[in-house]
């Protein structure tokens, strides 16, 4: 069964606090996204990375980390320095031909 | 700074009718378009991709492309209740750039 797995599904943790999401995948595709995703906004770009050991920052990568040790994993640490870290976060892979995107299922995290 | 607009809707639709859903995009050397359907606390789904210009069908739905107008619709015909959902449009030049989506709303 081919897909992108996120968990948990809802996550809480107290302000000052590092928390890793996780996301794998076995569809095989090089690249994989992390987003994120605010009530009436749309995506935006956190870390990618389009081949093991490397990833690029996005358009808002402060207070976040990520990591690309295997080509199915790509986990996505929110760090104490995120002012805002409370959304819906989105990891997906692409294809290397079409450059389709597929979304994993999200995980939502709250901080309080 | 690249764009991708999208009217935020709501855009309320008979049950049956046509739904037609509108993007542009600011980016000329864009290659790649995508709409994506995303209901209510889910992720997005992929509906279709289109990459030259003219219409794409697929089912119901049909993805129309028009580079010099730098405008890509989605039209879906037969719309029913589930059809009921945010659609966001996604265009690839260098990297890939998201609309903030359309929320679409079928009237039964």
């Amino acid at each position: 069964d081919g897909g992108i797995t996120q968990s948990p599904k809802y996550l809480f943790r107290k302000e000052g606090q590092n928390v890793t999401l996780s996301c794998e995948q076995n569809l095989n595709h090089d690249a994989m996204y992390w987003y994120r995703q605010d009530p009436g906004q749309g995506l935006r770009l956190i870390y990618y990375s389009q081949i093991v050991n490397d990833f690029q920052k996005g358009d808002i990568a402060e207070g976040y980390s990520v990591s690309r040790e295997k080509k199915e994993s790509f986990p996505l640490t929110v760090t104490s320095a995120q002012k805002n870290p409370t959304a819906f976060y989105l990891c997906a892979t692409q294809e290397t031909v079409s450059y389709e995107q597929y979304f994993g299922p999200g995980t939502r995290l709250t901080v309080t | 700074q690249k764009e991708v607009e999208q009217n935020s809707g709501p855009l309320s639709v008979p049950e049956g009718a046509i739904a037609s859903l509108n993007c542009t995009y600011s980016d000329r050397v864009s290659q790649s378009f995508f709409w994506y359907r995303q209901y209510s606390g889910k992720s997005p789904e992929l509906i279709m991709s289109i990459y030259s210009n003219g219409d794409k069908e697929d089912g119901r739905f049909t993805a129309q492309l028009n580079k010099a107008s730098q405008y890509v619709s989605l039209l879906i015909r037969d719309s029913q209740p589930s059809d009921s959902a945010t659609y966001l449009c996604a265009v690839r030049g260098d990297k890939i750039i998201f609309g903030k989506g359309t929320r679409l709303h079928i009237l039964p």
